[in-house]
């Protein structure tokens, strides 16, 4: 079954730098690779999502971007926000089967 | 979120008793997943239900655990002779769009066993 790893856990950056968080996965046949944004208290919330027959995605400030050869995905967070704050998880499944999550990542900005 | 709620948001059980937790779904979802999150740490898929077909039931940790959907819409999760490591948000989900893999999540139930 897919195994989808995911690094750092816990990243720290000062407002208006980037933060980058990356994820590797190990079932070549998934194609739909999307990432959540989970808030204290809240369920994770979907925020950008990317399929194999695509190599980037950019939504303003986030961008997505997939190495199927090396089967790993990274998210990339330009100009951070406090807001941005949050745990923020990638996922892996081939066609309409299940997610299967990463460990997540604690993600701080600082002002 | 997008159409899911669960309750109740929060239970407090003491240990050995049983618990159910319950997912409403809008109508027209095409597939309901239950997750599980400990404190912490990441989500941990239970079940899915898609259709008329069988749920994947490869995720429920032990046999205390088992899930029904009733016809294509309320789905509840039991939880019997609760311990305290089953202490955790369940998280309920859907996908919206047939063939479409994104799916959406309730804000949990958060369960406590004492």
């Amino acid at each position: 079954g897919e195994n989808v790893e995911q690094h750092p856990s816990t990243l720290s950056v000062q407002e208006g730098d980037s933060a980058v968080i990356k994820c590797t996965y190990s079932d070549s046949a998934s194609n739909y690779f999307p990432w959540y944004k989970q808030e204290l208290g809240k369920g994770p919330q979907l925020i950008i999502d990317i399929r194999s027959n695509v190599g980037e995605k950019k939504d303003q400030r986030i961008a997505v971007t997939l190495n199927k050869t090396a089967k790993h995905f990274s998210l990339h967070i330009t100009e951070t926000q406090p807001e941005d704050s949050a745990v923020y998880f990638c996922a892996a499944s081939e066609n309409t089967d299940k997610l299967i999550f990463g460990t997540g990542t604690r993600l701080q900005v600082f002002p | 979120g997008a159409g899911v709620s669960q309750s109740p948001s929060n239970k407090v059980t003491e240990k050995g008793k049983d618990v159910e937790l319950r997912c409403d779904p809008i109508s027209g979802h095409t597939a309901l997943y239950w997750y599980r999150q400990r404190l912490g740490q990441g989500l941990e898929f239970l079940i899915y239900f898609q259709g008329n077909s069988a749920p994947d039931k490869s995720g429920l940790p032990s046999d205390r655990f088992s899930a029904e959907r009733t016809g294509e819409s309320v789905s509840t999760l039991t939880i019997q002779r609760t311990q305290q490591e089953d202490s955790a948000v369940y998280l309920c989900a859907i996908q919206l769009i047939p063939g479409g893999n994104t799916i959406y999540f309730g804000e949990g139930s958060w369960l406590t066993v004492v």
